[in-house]
């Protein structure tokens, strides 16, 4: 158990639909990082939070967006999905401001879209 | 961010030693080099992070030649459950809102018995 919870660990949806996931950073830590990684693709980071608020952008799409509450947990949210959504979002999470030695990712969520 | 360069793959065996060398030529002066490891369907696991020199714990060694431009993951008598995808990424260190990870390819490690 790395810490960082992740739910649901799989989840099977139609296009078109809307999800969303969800993310319990480590504890301590103020840092929330979502990546996707698709079939035999890399993982590609999508999206960072900072104690409430959005800090760094990657390739994420406009159909998808985030958010990190005051409690520190994230959700992922994924609209007007299409087949080509189908992969394993993982969610990692560091320590404040401060020493860290690297980033802590959770199980991940396997979304399949048919 | 530094762009890494590495190996697709590489094929062991079982109880060699393995050594993964990342090339990281426009490293920052205060960037840090990390590797992480995953195995399939499962999230990145932190291995281990240096600066300069030699940093070695449980699992690895990492090397880190003076001009840091590149460096070298070393497993000692590796097992088949090494067989994993192995990063390695360079970026500072600071934590918070500090940096992002860019994840490249990785080598894809397989051991073979």
């Amino acid at each position: 158990d790395s810490g960082v919870t992740q739910t649901p660990k799989h989840l099977i949806t139609a296009t078109g639909q809307r999800v969303t996931l969800r993310c319990s950073p480590r504890s301590g830590d103020l840092s929330v990082y979502w990546y996707q990684q698709s079939l035999d693709q890399g993982l590609q980071f999508l999206i960072q939070y900072y104690n409430g608020e959005e800090r760094a952008k990657g390739n994420i799409l406009e159909r998808f967006s985030a958010q990190q509450f005051p409690d520190l947990h994230s959700e992922l949210n994924l609209s007007s999905l299409e087949l080509g959504d189908s992969a394993l979002y993982f969610c990692a999470s560091s320590a404040g401001q401060g020493r860290h030695y690297g980033y802590t990712f959770g199980s991940g969520t396997r979304l399949t879209v048919v | 961010l530094a762009k890494t360069t590495q190996p697709i793959s590489m094929d062991s065996y079982e109880g060699q030693e393995v050594n993964i060398t990342c090339s990281h030529n426009n490293i920052a002066t205060n960037d840090y080099i990390t590797w992480y490891q995953q195995f399939p369907s499962q999230g990145p696991r932190f291995i281990i992070q240096g600066y300069k020199t030699k940093v070695t714990n449980e699992v690895a060694s990492l090397f880190i030649p003076a001009d840091r431009k590149s460096s070298t993951l070393s497993l000692p008598r590796v097992s088949l459950s090494d067989t994993a995808v192995y990063y390695c990424l360079v970026g500072s260190r600071g934590g918070g809102s500090q940096g992002n990870l860019i994840f490249g390819k990785g080598t894809k490690l397989s051991v073979k018995p």
